[in-house]
């Protein structure tokens, strides 16, 4: 079984610097997809940024990117130049791509972390 | 851009009801899902279907718990007689199956009283 786990309960940023949350899982799958959602307080889960294992070269989405450590199974998010719209909870989630299993798809969510921009 | 689309956005139960919660997921996609969030807490997976079967179910999924796709669109989720820590947000994934894109409902808020 898959666990993934965020460390952090909350963080803080003032506007325009930058934070990185933190993401450890565990597999002893080779082949899976790594994600950071946002949930911001409407409670929609909106996709921040994907991974996928087999891909050495970090993940890059405008402001958010990742450092993915796939020997330490690590999976850290950057927020670049934080603005206020960035404040909500965080996810961390883990993807099995075992076509024809039975957990195909199936995503396994960190505990998150709750992030606050102060202006 | 498609999207699933899940109703009702909130409902409120008296213990002991049956609720339904529906969700129409987009139209080519092959493994549907069902998540919970209890409020302030991650989001657990509940039950996976493919196929017109459940796939996988969590500890979470016991007897109370039922899944159905019954017309090829809607897939619902009943709870047979709900309890209050059955409060939280049911979240609908549908994936295409050839990528592993998951697309989430916007989530119905179960409030049981």
């Amino acid at each position: 079984a898959q666990t993934v786990t965020q460390s952090q309960p909350e963080m803080s940023v003032q506007e325009a610097e930058t934070v990185t949350l933190s993401c450890t899982y565990d597999t002893s799958e080779s082949n899976y997809y790594l994600f950071w959602y946002k949930q911001p307080p409407s409670r929609q889960m909106i996709l921040v940024i994907r991974q996928e294992a087999y891909k050495q070269q970090n993940a890059t989405e405008n402001r958010f990117s990742v450092n993915f450590q796939k020997a330490a199974k690590s999976f850290s998010l950057k927020i670049s130049d934080s603005q206020l719209g960035d404040t909500a909870m965080y996810f961390c989630a883990f993807m099995t791509r075992n076509a024809g299993g039975t957990s195909y798809g199936k995503l396994t969510f960190g505990q998150g972390t709750i992030l606050t921009v102060h202006p | 851009e498609p999207e699933v689309t899940q109703t009702p956005s909130h409902q409120v139960t008296q213990m002991g009801q049956e609720v339904i919660l529906r969700c129409v997921p987009i139209s080519n996609h092959l493994y549907f899902y069902w998540y919970r969030q209890i409020l302030g807490q991650k989001v657990e997976f509940l039950v996976s279907f493919y196929n017109n079967e459940i796939s996988e179910k969590s500890e979470i999924f016991d007897d109370q718990f039922s899944v159905e796709r019954p017309d090829g669109s809607n897939f619902t989720l009943k709870i047979r007689s709900t309890k209050l820590e059955d409060s939280a947000m049911y979240f609908c994934v549908s994936i295409a199956g050839k990528n592993t894109e998951a697309f989430f409902g916007q989530g119905t808020r179960l409030t049981v009283v």
